[in-house]
């Protein structure tokens, strides 16, 4: 496979179970982020991964947790969730050196909470 | 702060009219600046980009020119297809945070 893919790509979870995303890049790169998009609202960035360090954490709640085992991996841990949670959840990645800035987003997981 | 903001959506047209999707923005310095597509049901695809000034990203028929003087990196193509029906946002670089910038998004929906 090339680029970025996400799994699964659909999930429906009630609000007492755990469950993980998971996004895998095959371009080399070394950064890889979560951002969430909701109706309406712009999209927002959740976490950054830099060399497999979590650089960025912008106020997401604990119910939330990412895991970046290597630079080709990256994980959304979901616990007792909430149904404003419902979302389509992407994926990205990025090649830090060379002066390029673009990303390269995944297909997205659209979850539903209920 | 860093900011883009994009024309208000949705814009309806017909096939194989001119497009202009309107992006202005907010930054320190001279960020990259890019146009990203979602189709439905899939993720956000770069379209194209400009890295400086006067610069013009071009693909699959979409074109913008990074103007500073005007602080804008309008998209256009010269004549829409069904298949073009998608979100557009456009997005900056900014050095300040080390983040991509979006903006809202303007739905394109084009008829037959």
């Amino acid at each position: 496979e090339t680029g970025v893919t996400q799994t699964p790509r659909h999930l429906v979870m009630g609000m007492t179970n755990k469950k993980s995303l998971k996004c895998e890049q095959h371009l080399g790169h070394n950064a890889m982020y979560w951002y969430k998009q909701s109706a309406k609202k712009p999209l927002e960035l959740m976490f950054v991964y830099s060399l497999e360090e979590r650089v960025e954490n912008n106020s997401v709640p604990s119910r939330f947790s990412p895991e970046c085992p290597n630079s080709s991996h990256l994980f959304l841990h979901l616990h007792t969730l909430q149904p404003e949670d419902s979302a389509l959840y992407l994926c990205a990645s990025r090649k830090e050196e060379g002066g390029t800035y673009e990303q390269y987003f995944g297909p997205g997981t659209r979850l539903t909470v209920t | 702060g860093d900011s883009v903001t994009q024309m208000e959506g949705p814009v309806t047209l017909s096939e194989e009219a001119f497009l202009t999707i309107n992006c202005t923005y907010t930054a320190t310095g001279y960020p990259s600046l890019f146009w990203y597509v979602q189709y439905p049901g899939e993720g956000l695809q770069l379209l194209l980009k400009a890295t400086k000034a006067d610069d013009k990203g071009s693909n699959k028929g979409f074109e913008a020119t990074y103007r500073k003087e005007t602080t804008s990196f309008h998209l256009e193509k010269g004549s829409v297809q069904v298949s073009d029906s998608a979100v557009y946002f456009c997005a900056l670089y900014s050095s300040n945070t080390g983040k991509l910038i979006f903006g809202q998004g303007t739905t394109l929906q084009v008829k037959p």
